[in-house]
């Protein structure tokens, strides 16, 4: 059984990086594409960006130059930079493993979703 | 970018009713569709993927239908814990992004 558990820093200012890691237990990085999804509060999901182990990425277009995905197989662990923070980037940041085959594009398991918060 | 509409935004039912969640793309997105259902605060569950693809361990009584820009998520036989909140999702172009739908909070009547 797949598990994913994140961390990262929970409280940032204004222009800061967003820095976030998931690791992946149970399995491997093969296969799949490792996602980010967002959350602001009360309202619905953002699709951030996602990366496959071998090093290909797709990024949501309002989001891509602020986005950066970077994947470590050693560790079995993949990760997200979000520069130039701003209250809108509020939100709980989730990350997930996407199905990556040719008909079936879905988010299958999740992480435990980290709570960020951009204040000065 | 390809908006996902849903309706309605919420909807108040009793249990054991049939609930119907509609989502509309603003393009065609052949079956690329997926329904997820979120509870307060913990991550969405994946229940349909590819617009009718029931996700294994999830009940038969969740179903989807649709193809093109019009889709479907029924409840037949609604539970106490199906009280939540369901997005649908596109994923028809990965180098465009996926999106969500706002959202349809299920609540009881």
């Amino acid at each position: 059984q797949v598990q994913l558990q994140q961390w990262g820093a929970g409280l940032l200012e204004p222009s800061e990086t967003l820095s976030l890691t998931c690791g992946v237990y149970g399995g491997s990085l093969s296969g799949y594409y490792w996602s980010w999804i967002r959350q602001p509060p009360g309202k619905g999901l953002e699709y951030i960006g996602e990366i496959n182990p071998s090093g290909n990425t797709n990024s949501n277009p309002s989001l891509k130059s602020r986005v950066t995905t970077s994947a470590d197989t050693s560790k079995n662990q993949f990760s997200l930079k979000l520069t130039s923070a701003t209250a809108a980037d509020t939100a709980v940041y989730y990350c997930a493993r996407r199905i990556a085959s040719l008909s079936v594009r879905a988010f299958d398991i999740w992480g435990q979703g980290t709570v960020v918060s951009v204040s000065s | 970018d390809i908006q996902m509409t849903q309706s309605p935004s919420s909807l108040s039912a009793s249990v054991g009713d049939r609930v119907t969640i509609t989502c509309r793309a603003s393009q065609n997105i052949n079956k690329y569709l997926n329904w997820y259902q979120q509870t307060p605060g913990r991550a969405p569950k994946l229940l349909i993927f590819a617009a009718s693809s029931l996700q294994s361990g999830v009940p038969s009584r969740f179903s989807g239908s649709g193809s093109g820009t019009d889709f479907t998520l029924t409840i037949s036989g609604l539970q106490p814990e199906d009280f939540a909140t369901y997005y649908c999702q596109q994923s028809s172009s990965p180098l465009r992004g996926y999106t969500f739908g706002q959202g349809t909070k299920v609540e009881i009547k």
